[in-house]
């Protein structure tokens, strides 16, 4: 079946430093991929998504370009700030079919940075 | 902008009560969800309603009925629930799917906590 999975966290990061989450997905079917942030005791946000292979989404200096000869969707960010301290989830969902609604959501990566 | 409403953010409720969680969204989707999330997990999908009938139950028990009276609302009934069942519940609304799929957004989330 459909899965996603993300790297091991937390991941604890000094403010300015490089992020990478890894994030690899099956290859059913024709997936969107998205990067979803959670901050703390909030519900979640659109990060952003790519829609068909080498497409890159791009957000708050945050990127991920979708790959399909690896099956990845890596998380990047090159200098990160304590405000970017938050829950990361990498999903994929089908185009329509019976599979209409349903993201598969990776297990979340914690990120926490310090100043 | 984005925008999928809830309310309440916190609910507190005995197991014999009755209460209702309610979410709006006014992106003119057609695709309504409930998902579910404990702490530090990703969420579950619970139901999807299209077009304003429900599609999708993921065999979620009778003690959550959803809701849909208008292409706008989502409501979910809650009766005579668990400790368990405490958990944040996501509203979350997305386009018609299609070629390359849909994106799904969601709201900030209503806070459950049954005692």
């Amino acid at each position: 079946g459909d899965s996603v999975t993300q790297m091991e966290g937390p991941v604890t990061l000094s403010e300015e430093a490089f992020l990478t989450i890894n994030c690899t997905y099956t290859a059913t079917g024709y997936p969107s991929l998205f990067w979803y942030v959670q901050y703390p005791g909030e519900g979640l946000q659109l990060l952003l998504k790519a829609t068909k292979a080498d497409d890159k989404g791009s957000n708050k200096g945050f990127e991920a370009t979708y790959r399909k000869e690896t099956t990845s969707f890596h998380l990047e960010k090159g200098s990160v700030q304590v405000s970017d301290s938050a829950v990361y989830f990498c999903a994929r969902i089908n185009a329509g079919g019976t599979s209409y609604g349903k993201l598969t959501f990776g297990q979340g990566t914690i990120l926490t940075v310090h100043p | 902008d984005t925008e999928v409403t809830q309310t309440p953010k916190h609910l507190v409720m005995g197991m014999t009560n009755k209460k209702s969680l309610k979410c709006e969204q006014h992106m003119g989707h057609r695709a309504m969800y409930w998902y579910k999330q404990k702490a530090k997990k990703p969420p579950e999908l619970m139901f999807v309603y299209s077009y304003e009938k429900l599609s999708i139950n993921e065999s979620v028990p009778s003690r959550f009925s959803p809701e849909c009276p208008n292409s706008s609302l989502l409501n979910l009934h809650l009766h005579a629930l668990q400790p368990e069942d405490s958990a944040l519940y996501l509203c979350a609304s997305s386009g018609p799917t299609g070629v390359g799929g849909n994106t799904i957004y969601f709201g900030e989330g209503s806070w459950l906590t049954v005692v």
